[in-house]
């Protein structure tokens, strides 16, 4: 199984909804990362977890929250978004945290603020 | 600061048309350097990847040769099929304590049958 499972896939939501964005792994990655891709942009980190703390955290704003529950799952909390926050979000997951190391993607949570 | 810059898309070509995609970089330290694919509506795959300097990445017909001395990591197919259209984005990590991939703004391929 080399898959990163992302749900759900499309998501539309009001600006003082509260949703969660969940990604899930079973290849006993230790390292898993949340990246934001804007329309035609290429992916930006947002988070990173290295055995289920938080390592990087790519000075995002506050509204986006992540969990790490434990090494399989990554939880992304969204809260008061505002439309520009309307982005492809992808979950990526690798053996370790090392730079270079292949980093496995899911196929994305369309996330529209509305 | 780390960089990539890659040629602007998108490219349209033939089938079983040779494919060159430009890539060159600009980092501290010594990168790793990456060729993701992203086809409609999906996530990326990583394509191939190379880790030093002259090492060639080769995956699926698609090779790159990690060059150094000019700083380049440009992607080529011998030839491209209609399947093969997609985005595809060059990348790099450099050592931080932490896998930061930094990607190129992405070259649109199109393959007409």
């Amino acid at each position: 199984d080399t898959e990163v499972t992302q749900t759900p896939k499309h998501l539309v939501m009001g600006m003082t909804n509260k949703k969660s964005l969940k990604c899930e792994q079973h290849m006993g990655h230790r390292a898993m990362y949340w990246y934001k891709q804007k329309a035609k942009k290429p992916p930006e980190l947002m988070f990173v977890y290295s055995y289920e703390k938080l390592s990087i955290n790519e000075s995002v704003p506050s509204r986006f929250s992540p969990e790490c529950p434990n090494s399989s799952l990554l939880n992304l909390h969204l809260h008061a978004l505002q439309p520009e926050d309307s982005a492809l979000y992808l979950c990526a997951s690798s053996q370790d945290g090392r730079f270079n190391t292949e980093a496995f993607f899911g196929q994305g949570t369309r996330l529209t603020v509305v | 600061g780390n960089s990539v810059t890659q040629m602007e898309g998108p490219v349209t070509l033939s089938e079983e048309a040779f494919l060159t995609i430009n890539c060159t970089y600009t980092a501290t330290g010594y990168p790793s350097l990456f060729w993701y694919v992203q086809y409609p509506g999906e996530g990326l795959q990583l394509l191939l990847k190379a880790t030093k300097a002259d090492d060639k990445g080769s995956n699926k017909g698609f090779e790159a040769t990690y060059r150094k001395e000019t700083t380049s990591f440009h992607l080529e197919k011998g030839s491209v099929q209609v399947s093969d259209s997609a985005v595809y984005f060059c990348a790099l990590s450099v050592d931080t304590g932490f896998q930061k991939l930094v990607f190129g703004t992405g070259t649109r391929l199109l393959v007409s049958p």
